[in-house]
C-alpha cells in the first residue's frame, strides 16, 4: 500500500535551513508528483510548491520563490523540501503529499504524517 | 497565482441543517476545483471534485457546484460526523492552491 513517511521534527533558529525528507514506497515513485504543503499552528492548508520526480522539474507558489528548494532521490524514493532564511512565520506542519493525476478525479490522494518545523529564537 | 477566497472562515449549525459556504478564484476561467474534509491529525478527504462531482464513497448529502471564479459547496442536513475543516483547492492552474478554510462547528 501507498505510504510517505516523513522525517521527525526540528527546531531551529530565525535564518536557518530546514530539510524535510519524505519517503515513499508502494507506488512508482516517478510516476506521481510530490507536492508539499504546511499548516501554521491554527491556520489552514498552505500550498508551497510540486516536484516531478521523473523529470525533476519544480513549480513553486510565488511567496516561496527563492527561498523554498524540492529534490528527489529516485535510488531511495525519497523526496526533500529545504526552506531557506527562516522566520517565525515559518512554524508549521509541514506535509508532503502525492498528486493522483493518472485519472479522474485529480487530488491528494496520499499525505505524509506531517513534520513539525519550529522557528525559535 | 490564483488566490482562492474562502467564506466563511467558521460557521456554527444544528444537526438536520443544511450549511453552505463559498470559494470565490482571483482569475476567472477556473474550472478544476476540489473540496477536502480536514479533521485534525487526519489526512484530508476529497469530497467533491472538478467542483460538482461527488468523490465515490461520500453520502449524497454533499454537493458542490460553481464555475468560473464563484464555486459553492453544500450540507443538506449536517450529521455531528461533519464536524471538521473544509477546504476548496484549485488546480485549473499551477502553482496549485487551497482556499483558507471554513471550520463547521455544532451550534
Amino acid at each position: 500500500q501507498v505510504h510517505l513517511l516523513q522525517s521527525g521534527s526540528e527546531v531551529k533558529k530565525p535564518g536557518a535551513s530546514v530539510k524535510v525528507s519524505c519517503k515513499a514506497s508502494g507506488y512508482p515513485f516517478t510516476g506521481y508528483y510530490m507536492e508539499w504543503v504546511r499548516q501554521a499552528p491554527g491556520q489552514g492548508l498552505e500550498y508551497m510548491g510540486r516536484i516531478n520526480p521523473y523529470s525533476g522539474d519544480t513549480n513553486f507558489a510565488q511567496k516561496f520563490q527563492g527561498r523554498l528548494s524540492l529534490s528527489t532521490d529516485e535510488s531511495t524514493n525519497t523526496a526533500y523540501m529545504r526552506l531557506n532564511s527562516l522566520t517565525s512565520d515559518d512554524t508549521a506542519v509541514y506535509f508532503c503529499a502525492r498528486w493522483h493525476h493518472v485519472s479522474r478525479p485529480h487530488y491528494f490522494d496520499y499525505w505524509g504524517q506531517g513534520t513539525l518545523v519550529t522557528v525559535s529564537s | 497565482d490564483i488566490q482562492m477566497t474562502q467564506s466563511p472562515s467558521s460557521l456554527s449549525a444544528g444537526i438536520g441543517d443544511r450549511v453552505s459556504f463559498t470559494c470565490q478564484a482571483s482569475q476567472d476561467a477556473v474550472i478544476h476545483v476540489n473540496w477536502y474534509q480536514h479533521k485534525p491529525g487526519k489526512a484530508p478527504k476529497l469530497m467533491i471534485y472538478d467542483a460538482s462531482n461527488l468523490e465515490e464513497g461520500v453520502p449524497p448529502r454533499f454537493s458542490g457546484s460553481g464555475s468560473g471564479t464563484h464555486f459553492t459547496f453544500t450540507i443538506s442536513g449536517l450529521q455531528p460526523e461533519d464536524l471538521a475543516t473544509y477546504y476548496c483547492q484549485q488546480y485549473s492552474r499551477l502553482p496549485l492552491s487551497f482556499g483558507g478554510g471554513t471550520k463547521v462547528e455544532m451550534k
